[in-house]
């Protein structure tokens, strides 16, 4: 059964930094990308950037790039979402994704079950 | 443009047939995938590719495309399809849509 799990709430404060993870089982983890996805309060699904766990390449939205970092470490079957410096705006629940591309397109085939970051002083 | 317009909400009455519809540029070229969402839950795919369902998703679940517009259909609506509904075509998501069941 393929699985992601992700890792538990985080509360912080503005400028601390952060690091959220998810570890896929069931499946070849170095055969698919892993995808994050910000949901901010109330809102909507944004596509914030991939990573390809064989070699670590990354792609990251133009709203994303330069705020976050994406990673992973293919030996534990884990990718990371990381932030150097919070910011209260950053307060959302962050999904992850494997991205799968075929000749029928791209589409997210399973999502781990996210993890809220609340950001207060 | 990359962006994808959707409906803010629709509403269907139990067991009549309901469409959601995505816009964009991207589509006249990538398939969309489409992922309901209930509250509190992660979303789900229902529709990927040309009309393809994930193993699992109801057959009452099916996915068109013409020109600049996908569709996701509900044929017999039933109370446990409510939920938004967003697609996603090349890593970029619509705007969702809110479908309520009456």
């Amino acid at each position: 059964e393929v699985q992601l799990v992700q890792s538990g709430a985080e509360v912080k404060k503005p400028g601390e930094s952060l690091r959220i993870s998810c570890k896929g089982s069931g499946y070849s983890f170095t055969s698919y990308w892993i995808s994050w996805v910000r949901q901010m309060p109330g809102k909507g699904l944004e596509w914030m950037g991939r990573i390809d766990p064989s070699d670590s390449y990354t792609n990251y939205s133009p709203s994303f790039q330069g705020h976050v970092t994406i990673s992973a470490d293919k030996s534990i079957s884990t990718a990371y979402l990381q932030w150097s410096s919070l910011k209260a705006s950053d307060t959302a629940m962050y999904y992850c994704a494997r991205s799968t591309v075929t000749t029928e397109g791209y589409y997210f085939d399973y999502w781990g079950q996210g993890t809220l970051v609340t950001v207060s002083s | 443009s990359s962006e994808l317009t959707q409906d803010p909400a629709v509403s269907v009455a139990l067991g009549q047939t309901v469409r959601i519809t995505c816009q964009g540029d991207s589509l006249r070229s990538y398939y969309a995938s489409w992922y309901q969402q209930k509250p509190g839950q992660a979303p789900v795919l229902v529709i990927y590719g040309k009309n393809n369902r994930p193993s699992g998703i109801p057959d009452r679940f099916s996915g068109s495309s013409s020109g600049n517009t996908a569709s996701l259909t509900i044929t017999g609506a039933q109370a446990e399809d409510e939920a938004d509904y967003y697609c996603n075509s090349r890593y970029v998501f619509g705007t969702g849509t809110k479908v309520t069941v009456l």
